[in-house]
């Protein structure tokens, strides 16, 4: 029972555009969300987080949206660069413990 | 503070075998994770540590596996008799209370 998932195993943009990943959610007790970046040969490295208390946390080109109702949360990124290109993974947490994430979102930025 | 890392970065062992990884956190982080990634997922959660303590643990962590974190410092994860489908990616991240966790690079476990 897969309690986060990310439905688009991947994902291609021109550079300069808008990317959208897309994550939704099972369990109604999460209150507390991140999305990931990982490389290949490295860990995930922590790019935006958003409380269940809001529904938007921009940080830079990275935006996050919360849609509690509909259990669903998106990354934006804009503009989006070469760079960005890496495994995207949306996580969820409830009271701060049961860390979940889903299976990832391969971005490729095409130059 | 260099960050999370994690030794070995790759394990290659026998069926049967034990094997030990070891992770160091950032220093002022007083929460430890450990997970498991596999090709085409993303990270699993194992188990976590709050300081010394031991909080939380995955149904996936059969007896087989145990982890310490004896001082509130470092980790070791230990999977004893290990099986081929131990095979994957071993991560550890810590965190300063429930906040964003910091990762390291991995532990990559092949059993053969």
């Amino acid at each position: 029972d897969q309690q986060v998932k990310q439905n688009s195993p991947s994902l291609s943009v021109q550079e300069g555009r808008i990317s959208i990943l897309n994550c939704d959610y099972t369990n109604s007790m999460f209150d507390y969300f991140l999305w990931y970046k990982k490389y290949p040969a490295e860990g995930p490295t922590f790019l935006i987080s958003i409380s269940s208390i809001k529904d938007k946390n921009e940080d830079g080109r990275f935006t996050v949206f919360l849609n509690k109702s509909a259990k669903h949360l998106s990354l934006h990124i804009v503009p989006s660069q070469p760079g960005d290109s890496a495994v995207y993974f949306c996580a969820a947490s409830s009271y701060g413990q049961n860390f979940v994430f889903g299976p990832g979102t391969r971005l490729s930025v095409l130059p | 503070d260099t960050g999370v890392s994690q030794d070995p970065r790759h394990k290659i062992t026998k069926r049967g075998q034990n094997v030990t990884f070891r992770c160091d956190p950032i220093s002022e982080h007083n929460r430890l994770y450990w997970y498991r990634q596999t090709l085409g997922q993303g990270p699993e959660f194992l188990t976590y540590f709050q300081n010394e303590a031991q909080l939380e643990k995955s149904r996936l962590l059969s007896d087989r596996f145990s982890a310490e974190r004896p001082k509130g410092s470092f980790s070791t994860l230990e999977i004893q008799r290990t099986e081929q489908g131990d095979s994957a990616m071993y991560l550890c991240a810590s965190s300063f209370w429930e906040n964003e966790q910091y990762f390291g690079p991995g532990t990559r476990l092949t059993v053969t």
